[in-house]
């Protein structure tokens, strides 16, 4: 059972413009939620996290908004840059342990 | 100066071989963990460790035992290999809560 969900497998944007990732999640004891970046043939890192208590979380060009209600949150990359072109996923944890569920992961590819 | 290393990168073997993938990571982090990444590109956690201690064992063969000698380290022994095995294994290491820094990973071909 899949608690964190990613819909949509790809998506392509042209260069300067938005980027917007999506992700969804069923369990409402959720409180803290990061996105990762993976490029082929290494590990995901770290891009950005937003605690529950938020629902806006901003670095640079990244932002996260959180959407309790809707147990939604999205990623927003503005301008999209070509070296942005990597797998994004999500994944969401409680307070109550040390495991993070991760989305199946949106593959982005910006168009020069 | 890798943060999270992983060795080896690639593994090819065959159905009924056991075989180990190491991991360190010299962050001075708390907890350490083993995710499976398989044909379908979904990452589950396999494994978490906490200062030496398994803390999370998902629902995973017996077959498949993490040993952690110390806290920068936490190795994967898989005994009796099946071709369900082959996917990317990630090792992964955090303090507490927070981000997790991931290593390379490991590409396991059983044939």
């Amino acid at each position: 059972d899949q608690q964190v969900k990613q819909n949509s497998p790809s998506l392509s944007v042209q260069e300067g413009r938005i980027s917007i990732l999506n992700c969804d999640y069923t369990n409402s004891m959720f409180d803290y939620f990061l996105w990762y970046k993976k490029y082929p043939a290494e590990g995901p890192t770290f891009l950005i996290s937003i605690s529950s208590i938020k629902d806006k979380n901003e670095d640079g060009r990244f932002t996260v908004f959180l959407n309790k209600s809707a147990k939604h949150l999205s990623l927003h990359i503005v301008p999209s840059q070509p070296g942005d072109s990597a797998v994004y996923f999500c994944a969401a944890s409680t307070n109550t342990g040390n495991q993070f569920y991760f989305g199946t992961g949106t593959s982005l590819t910006v168009i020069p | 100066d890798t943060a999270v290393s992983q060795t080896p990168k690639y593994l090819v073997t065959q159905m009924g071989n056991d075989k180990s993938i190491k991991c360190e990571q010299n962050l001075g982090h708390d907890t350490m963990y083993w995710y499976k990444q398989d044909s379908k590109k979904f990452l589950k956690i396999m494994f978490s460790y906490n200062n030496k201690e398994l803390i999370i064992n998902e629902t995973v063969p017996n077959r498949f035992s993490p040993k952690s000698p110390d806290k920068a380290h936490l190795n994967l022994h898989i005994n009796s290999l099946e071709l369900g095995d082959s996917a990317v294994y990630f090792c992964a290491s955090s303090q507490s809560r927070a981000e997790q820094y991931f290593g390379p990973g490991t590409r396991l071909t059983v044939t």
